[in-house]
């Protein structure tokens, strides 16, 4: 499979534990961005990353969430110590270096907290 | 504020006919548009884009239109058939920039009757 890959595609927590989600690009993309889609809405944009820089953390929330695409391995979003209004559908998307290329997406990883 | 807008929250259309999908946009930075189509407990397919220096781009059974003096985008598919149904988003994409942040409008759940 030559897509996006994100795991785990379900992850229950219990409020104020950690979540980790990994995304790995296609093959050939060095862009990554993270989006996340509540219940009956569009998906919200998060953050944007090149391998070991954050190119654009606008949409992230400033406290609990960090996002890294290290040099190996894939890129994690990480959210502390989790609340419930954290749960949510998480997606990763990549694109090819250059202009107007689009953003292909994973499957998405399915956050639910207790 | 919602930038991108998609006011019809569902569409149904008999097997064979035309679907119309629409969406409104306010950003006038935004010159780069995309249509998503998303079943459930997937991630959002890609299917056709648009820059601003076109009105028209047509894929197969997808066209997209594409009026910058409006500010309003729609998805043509012609003749719609029942694997089509599914959510569609658009998405916008902002001027200059390689890989930047999509602006999501909430979608439009499309039903095509067999």
């Amino acid at each position: 499979n030559a897509g996006v890959m994100q795991n785990p595609r379900h992850l229950v927590r219990r409020r104020g534990q950690e979540a980790r989600l990994r995304c790995s690009p296609m093959k050939g993309h060095s862009h990554v961005y993270w989006y996340r889609q509540l219940p009956e809405e569009g998906l919200k944009f998060m953050v944007y990353l090149q391998k070991e820089n954050i190119i654009d953390e606008s949409g992230m929330p400033k406290e609990r969430f960090s996002a890294e695409f290290p040099k190996e391995g894939p890129s994690i979003l990480r959210i502390q110590q989790v609340v419930r209004g954290d749960s949510a559908a998480y997606f990763c998307a990549s694109s090819p270096v250059g202009v107007r290329q689009p953003q292909h997406f994973g499957d998405g990883t399915r956050l639910s907290i207790l | 504020d919602q930038q991108v807008k998609q006011n019809s929250p569902s569409l149904s259309v008999q097997e064979g006919r035309i679907s119309i999908l629409n969406c409104d946009y306010t950003n006038s930075m935004f010159d780069y548009f995309l249509w998503y189509k998303k079943y459930p407990a997937e991630g959002p397919t890609f299917l056709i884009s648009i820059s601003s220096i076109k009105d028209k781009n047509e894929d197969g059974r997808f066209t997209v239109f594409l009026n910058k003096s409006a500010k309003h985008l729609s998805l043509h598919i012609v003749p719609s058939q029942p694997g089509d149904s599914a959510v569609y988003f658009c998405a916008a994409g902002p001027r200059n920039n390689a890989g930047n942040m999509l602006t999501f409008g909430g979608g439009t759940r499309l039903m095509v009757k067999p």
